[in-house]
């Protein structure tokens, strides 16, 4: 069983849609979480960064972890086609304890 | 905002070539990591470095090296190019160690 599972998709919806992407995880330790944005042939781009539990909200986007269920969500309001990207989540223990990546969630916003 | 530059978007290499990826951050980060990135397999972690000097492996390390001499460069090295290091590698920079990482725009290189 991998550490951080990520349903790869791909995921199509039409543009306006909200859009719910998730990752679920093993290691209790994982306390600092984050989702990535890539676009083709580019560099992950940092969206969201949370510590611990709870909700983070910036425009748009909404980062949520539930380290009960280990399970953390971004969901994507009113999207656009410009969201049409591959999306990462990835956490740590923090410290020495490396960044664990999930494979990442393809998803096209259809106009 | 933070900034990690890749010297090259695109790399076309021979095999047995020895190639250099540099990565520059101006950001004053102290941790540095490099990835390379093959469908399926996501991002895999294959050096790091915590402070000017220091490297670590990570967990496919084999056939690469790395140098930090400044701070802010750290540089990939494939001592001997072979096809399955055809890949693209990413630079990452953090304040925190393994946390909030930035990375930059990536270097796709084919070794042929």
């Amino acid at each position: 069983q991998k550490e951080v599972e990520q349903d790869p998709g791909p995921l199509s919806v039409p543009e306006g849609a909200i859009v719910s992407l998730n990752c679920t995880y093993s290691n209790s330790a994982f306390q600092y979480f984050m989702w990535y944005r890539q676009y083709s042939r580019k560099g992950p781009e940092l969206l969201m960064y949370t510590y611990s539990s709870g909700n983070k909200e910036d425009g748009r986007f909404t980062a949520q972890v539930d380290k009960s269920s280990k399970y953390i969500s971004l969901f994507i309001r009113d999207s656009q086609p410009s969201d049409s990207a591959t999306y990462l989540c990835a956490m740590s223990a923090g410290g020495n304890e490396k960044l664990t990546f999930g494979t990442g969630t393809r998803l096209t916003i259809i106009p | 905002d933070v900034k990690v530059t890749q010297s090259s978007r695109y790399l076309v290499k021979r095999t047995g070539e020895k190639v250099f990826l540099e990565c520059v951050q101006d950001m004053d980060h102290e941790n540095m990591f490099w990835y390379r990135q093959d469908p399926g397999l996501g991002l895999r972690l294959i050096y790091f470095s915590y402070d000017v000097k220091m490297k670590e492996k990570g967990d496919i390390p084999e056939g690469y090296s790395v140098s930090r001499e400044k701070k802010e460069r750290f540089s990939l090295i494939l001592e001997s190019a072979s096809t399955n290091q055809t890949s693209m590698y990413l630079c990452a920079s953090s304040f925190m160690k393994n946390t909030e990482a930035f990375f930059g725009q990536g270097t796709r290189l084919t070794v042929v």
